[in-house]
């Protein structure tokens, strides 16, 4: 089966610009959880949605934002980009909420803030 | 606060060292564990979970983790490191409280293997 897929791999954007990025799970995935993962701060929670929902959030400005759609795939939008948002974006999938049972991750989206 | 401690977080060894990686966990309730690998350029990838049962779990390319529940501990191992080895390693603990859950992730241990 087709593994987490991330689009898209590279971006750089200007400060103050906004950024979508997409995630399509594993099929039959329901559960979608986005990471952001830096040298400095390792890797870094930023929510997760099962069917459609919001589960669970990390402590990021409201800026982060995401969704989820009827078919799993999930997008996550950051708006007013900072410097600090620099990072390399990473989306897991799981069968059920949580990770309780391990993630699949995706390879990422590396997001440059110029 | 729960949290996950990766004692050291860069490890330097020679091919055919044995390996020894710390992570304990805080959380006196029931947790699942995990390591996780990221090799350089790729994306990170289960090793190996615990669940229950036997705490001694193997997982890929060798790798084994005990869990010690009295020391609150899921160390992560390999008798015979290689090359291919060199990576970052990334311990979880996933705990549940009701509705209520969490995964939590330790800082990473970054290995190097010298050939």
């Amino acid at each position: 089966k087709a593994g987490v897929t991330q689009t898209p791999r590279y971006l750089i954007k200007t400060r103050g610009q906004q950024v979508t990025l997409s995630c399509s799970p594993i099929s039959g995935h329901r559960s979608v959880s986005w990471y952001q993962q830096t040298p400095g701060q390792g890797l870094q929670f930023l929510f997760e949605y099962f069917s459609e929902t919001q589960r669970n959030k990390g402590n990021f400005p409201g800026r982060f934002s995401g969704r989820q759609f009827s078919n799993s795939r999930s997008e996550m939008n950051v708006s007013t980009l900072e410097l600090g948002d620099s990072a390399l974006y990473l989306c897991a999938s799981s069968l059920e909420a949580g990770g309780t049972y391990g993630y699949t991750f995706g390879s990422g989206t590396r997001l440059t803030v110029v | 606060a729960q949290s996950v401690s990766q004692h050291n977080h860069h490890v330097i060894l020679s091919e055919a060292a044995s390996l020894e990686l710390g992570c304990n966990y805080s959380y006196g309730g029931t947790v699942n564990l995990f390591w996780y690998v990221q090799y350089p350029g790729q994306h990170l990838q289960l090793l190996l979970k615990y669940f229950s049962g036997d705490p001694l779990v193997k997982g890929i390319k060798g790798f084994e983790a005990e869990f010690i529940k009295s020391k609150f501990s899921f160390n992560l191992r390999k008798p015979s490191v290689q090359w291919s080895d060199t990576a970052e390693y990334f311990c979880a603990a996933h705990t549940r409280r009701d509705s209520n859950y969490q995964l939590i992730w330790g800082a990473g241990t970054k290995l190097i293997i010298k050939p």
